[in-house]
């Protein structure tokens, strides 16, 4: 049962151009919302985040979209770099509870 | 060192061994996380340590997985009989969280992980 889904394995963005990420999540307990960022032989690296209090977060570059009627978040990347290159994963959580619950990952590939 | 570290970096066994894999969080920080990550998935949660107790282990599979933390700094992921399905990147990750703290204060930081293959 996966409570949190990127339905996009890959996404491939022209260099300057804006990247979007999409994320579904099905638990209505979720209130709190991450986006982490991978690279290869890396640990995830916290990216962004959102509480289900917002519908936006926004930090440089980076922005978080919330829809809690739709339970859908995105992340935008504006402008896009070659070193945003990595795998994206969405997180989801309950504020008050122990576990981060992870979504499969997009590939981000930005072409210079 | 400044971040959480992990070892060993790789690790390949045989079905049925018995395997340990440590990790080594940031200094000072009282929660300790261990995620699985196997291929073409996102992290997934075994454990959550707050200082040297098992705040929550509902994520470990089966009786086969154990982890200890017995100084609140580093811990070790022990898994028994090993089994193929074991594979997998396990992550360790830390954070300030004090027991009762809310995640929108708790940023995890990642270690690099340790990739189990069990042949």
């Amino acid at each position: 049962d996966q409570q949190v889904k990127q339905n996009s394995p890959s996404l491939s963005v022209q260099e300057g151009r804006i990247s979007i990420l999409n994320c579904d999540y099905t638990n209505s307990m979720f209130d709190y919302f991450l986006w982490y960022k991978k690279y290869p032989a890396e640990g995830p690296t916290f990216l962004i985040s959102i509480s289900s209090i917002k519908d936006k977060n926004e930090d440089g570059r980076f922005t978080v979209f919330l829809n809690k009627s739709a339970k859908h978040l995105s992340l935008h990347i504006v402008p896009s770099q070659p070193g945003d290159s990595a795998v994206y994963f969405c997180a989801a959580g309950i504020e008050y509870g122990n576990k981060l619950v992870f979504g499969a990952g997009t590939i981000l590939r930005v072409k210079s | 060192g400044a971040g959480v570290s992990q070892t060993p970096s790789n690790k390949v066994t045989e079905k049925g061994k018995y395997v340990e894999l440590r990790c080594d969080p940031i200094s000072g920080h009282t929660a300790l996380y261990w995620y699985r990550q196997s291929l073409g998935q996102g992290p997934e949660f075994l454990i959550y340590f707050q200082g040297t107790g098992a705040a929550d282990d509902s994520g470990l599979p089966n009786d086969r997985f154990f982890a200890v933390r017995p100084e609140g700094s580093v811990s070790t992921l022990k898994i028994q009989r090993t089994e193929r399905g074991d594979s997998a990147v396990y992550l360790c990750a830390s954070s300030i969280r004090t027991s009762g703290g809310a995640l929108s204060t708790d940023t995890q930081y990642f270690g690099p992980g340790t990739r189990l293959t069990v042949l």
